[in-house]
């Protein structure tokens, strides 16, 4: 199957410092990824998607200044949240998709996730 | 503008009893619909779609266009089936969009 990684599993920084989260396709080439965010009890929130070699699309809310996504190779992207705050914890998780198919298996599948602790 | 409701944020019943898990949407054209789930301690996977209309570790899901839902139902509860379960849409942007999760727990 499948595998997509995240790399750190875990982060705690100090406020007004950027921290930068990976995400990897193990075994397969993702021409699409995904970044959501997750609070406590609360669903995935979509924030951006990104094309390898384009810019990141982002949803209606999030800032594109403060979450940079760069989505340089087939197998990674990179989401680097800048001049953290405390209010940017969260739960931050990635998922990645194969060239989309109409008709074909469109499965995301989605990273393990990163705890992200602004003190 | 895509929505996905889960009216139930738990759910417990007892093993061998039949489970449902509710979901609807609503969306403006032809959605995907999705069944994803997340057992303790690990990431998020996908159970089924409609699109396959097929039975996964006994869980079987409907698309109802009339009713604008997708519940998931399972005959007979085991105890492993306990887990957090996530709907979600797919629309014609082909990201995804997430109900708020109902997490079920099967007692034994």
């Amino acid at each position: 199957g499948a595998v997509v990684s995240q790399h750190p599993s875990r982060v705690i920084c100090k406020s007004g410092t950027s921290v930068k989260i990976e995400c990897r396709s193990l075994d397969f080439q993702a021409t699409t990824m995904f970044w959501y965010r997750q609070f406590p009890k609360q669903s995935l929130m979509l924030m951006a998607t990104s094309n390898e070699g384009s810019k990141a699309t982002y949803e209606q809310g999030v800032e594109k200044d403060k979450f940079l996504i760069n989505h340089a190779s087939l197998t990674l992207s990179t989401l680097t949240v800048t001049s953290a705050h405390p209010e940017d914890s969260s739960f931050y998780i990635c998922s990645a998709r194969r060239a989309f198919q109409r008709g074909g298996n469109n499965e995301q599948f989605f990273g393990p996730g990163t705890r992200l602790t602004v003190l | 503008a895509q929505r996905v409701t889960q009216p139930e944020k738990l759910l417990s019943v007892f093993k061998g009893a039949p489970v449902e898990l509710k979901c609807n949407y609503s969306y403006s054209g032809s959605p995907e619909l999705f069944w994803y789930v997340q057992y303790s301690r690990q990431r998020l996977q996908l159970l089924l779609r409609h699109i396959s209309r097929e039975s996964i570790k006994g869980f079987t899901a409907d698309l109802n266009k009339g009713e604008t839902s997708f519940h998931l139902k399972k005959p007979f509860a085991q105890e492993e089936d306990s887990a957090m379960y996530y709907c979600a849409l797919r629309g014609g942007a082909n990201n995804l969009f997430f109900g708020t999760g109902t997490r079920l727990t099967v007692i034994p």
